[in-house]
C-alpha cells in the first residue's frame, strides 16, 4: 500500500490564480481530512469527509471548497489564492474502529507558496 | 482551543528515556489522549493512543494518570531519529468529537 499520497509536493501560484491540490488513499478508509499547517503552528483542519458524497467544514474552510466522489480521492480547491494560504498542506485518512475513527494516517504534505 | 498543555521543548540525551509531559484537565469520560510526532516538517505519525489505562507498543508507553488529567508518553531509549515535535491530543471518538485538534507540541531533541 502506498498509503496517503499528495499531488504535488510543491506549488508556487500567483496571488488569484486557481488550484487542486490531489490527496488519494489506497487503505479504503472512509474519513479523510485536509489540514494546513503554517510556520510555528500546530495543524488546523480545513475540511474533512466521512465518506463518498458527504463534506463538512473545519476550523479554517474560507477560501477552500473540497468533494468527494469517491473513497480514494479528496481534492481540496483554492478557488483564488491570496499570500495568507501560503502554507503546508496535509491530507489524512482513517477508518472505521471501536464505534468511532481510527487514528489518522497522514500524507507527507504539499508546499504551497501564493506570491 | 487545543485542549492540552504541552512544555514547548525538552532536551535527552541519546540512549536515555525520554519522558514527554502533558497536562488535559479538562478531559472528559469518553475522551482519549493521542500521540502524534512530526519529524521535520513531514506529516505527522501517530505514535499511540489511551483511554485510562497505560498503553505500551512497539514505539512508546504511554502513562495516564488515575484521574485522567494528565499523562507522559515515554521513549524508553531516545536515539536521534526521535527528534521531532511531539504533539498530545484529546480526542472523542464518534461524530465531530473525532477531529483531531493540534497544539504547538513540545520539540524534543536528542543529542549525543
Amino acid at each position: 500500500n502506498a498509503g496517503v499520497t499528495q499531488t504535488p509536493k510543491f506549488q508556487v501560484l500567483k496571488t488569484g490564480q486557481s488550484m487542486t491540490l490531489q490527496c488519494a488513499q489506497d487503505m479504503n478508509h472512509e474519513y479523510m481530512s485536509w489540514y494546513r499547517q503554517d510556520p510555528g503552528m500546530g495543524l488546523r483542519l480545513i475540511h474533512y469527509s466521512v465518506g463518498a458524497g458527504i463534506t463538512d467544514q473545519g476550523e479554517v474552510p474560507n477560501g477552500y471548497n473540497v468533494s468527494r466522489s469517491t473513497t480514494e480521492d479528496f481534492p481540496l480547491r483554492l478557488l483564488s489564492a491570496a499570500p495568507s494560504q501560503t502554507s503546508v498542506y496535509f491530507c489524512a485518512s482513517s477508518y472505521p474502529s471501536g464505534g468511532g475513527w481510527s487514528e489518522a494516517f497522514f500524507g507527507q504534505g504539499t508546499r504551497l507558496t501564493v506570491v | 482551543d487545543a485542549k492540552t498543555t504541552q512544555p514547548p521543548s525538552m532536551d535527552c540525551a541519546e540512549g536515555r528515556a525520554a519522558n514527554l509531559p502533558c497536562n488535559h484537565s479538562t478531559i472528559s469520560g469518553n475522551e482519549y489522549v493521542y500521540w502524534y510526532r512530526q519529524i521535520h516538517s513531514q506529516g505527522p505519525q501517530y505514535i499511540i493512543h489511551g483511554l485510562k489505562n497505560n498503553e505500551t507498543n512497539e514505539m512508546a508507553s504511554l502513562i495516564i494518570t488515575e484521574d485522567r488529567k494528565s499523562s507522559t508518553l515515554i521513549l524508553p531509549h531516545a536515539t536521534l531519529r526521535d527528534t521531532a515535535v511531539y504533539y498530545c491530543i484529546v480526542r472523542g471518538n464518534t461524530g465531530t468529537a473525532s477531529k483531531l485538534t493540534f497544539g504547538t507540541g513540545t520539540r524534543l531533541q536528542v543529542t549525543l
